[in-house]
């Protein structure tokens, strides 16, 4: 069966900091690949996502980047965090042929201190 | 353009009051709705689809294309019923497909 692990779950960092968030996907083959920041009363949004290895798309522009270095690996990176860079990210996946059901990781809390 | 609408930030029902968990949507082509919960501490995951047409622990939803909602429903509420919800929606059809979530509504179940 699919799994999707995610780390670290906690995270504080001081402002200017880098970040590195990642997640890795077993069970399946050329997942799609996702990042999606959990705010309260503002629910999920999408960050980014990836259909193939070093294929990402952004869908707001931020202070992070992701990259995908292997098929099932996505990484959430930033070069210096920003204070409004805390909160709830989480990691997700789907293929193709599960009727865009997306399958989430158990998520990150970052504190930016 | 897609967009999810859930109206309610917070719903707080009685156990074993009806539960009706609101959600509008807009596009223009065939949706395909989801509704997603996350229980404390556990990781967000998917209810139901609106494809399946199933009762998932008792809760059911109809995708009403002429009022363009997909409203989440349950008779009998109960206490393990409480978490967060999201609707979600995704156009119907092959290859990736780009999932909009809406805000959330805090399902609460007072005993």
């Amino acid at each position: 069966s699919q799994t999707i692990h995610q780390w670290p779950a906690t995270l504080v960092q001081p402002v200017g900091s880098p970040l590195s968030l990642e997640c890795t996907v077993e069970g399946t083959s050329n997942p799609n690949l996702y990042w999606y920041r959990q705010a309260a009363g503002r629910g999920l949004q999408l960050l980014f996502y990836s259909v193939g290895i070093g294929q990402i798309s952004s869908e707001v522009p931020q202070n992070l980047s992701a990259s995908r270095p292997q098929d099932r690996q996505f990484i959430l990176s930033s070069k210096k965090l920003l204070l409004s860079d805390s909160g709830f990210y989480l990691c997700a996946w789907s293929v193709v042929g599960t009727g865009n059901t997306i399958y989430f990781g158990e998520g990150s809390w970052l504190t930016v201190v | 353009a897609q967009r999810v609408t859930q109206p309610e930030k917070l719903l707080s029902v009685f156990k074993g009051a009806p539960v009706e968990l609101k959600c509008n949507y807009s596009y223009s082509g065939s949706p395909e709705l989801f509704w997603y919960v996350q229980y404390s501490r556990q990781r967000l995951q998917l209810l139901l689809r609106h494809i399946s047409r199933e009762s998932i622990k008792g809760f059911t939803a109809d995708l009403n294309k002429g009022e363009t909602s997909f409203h989440l429903k349950k008779p009998f509420a109960q206490e393990e019923d409480s978490a967060m919800y999201y609707c979600a929606l995704s156009p119907l059809s092959g290859g990736y497909q780009k999932v909009t979530f809406g805000t959330g509504t805090k399902l609460q179940v007072i005993p």
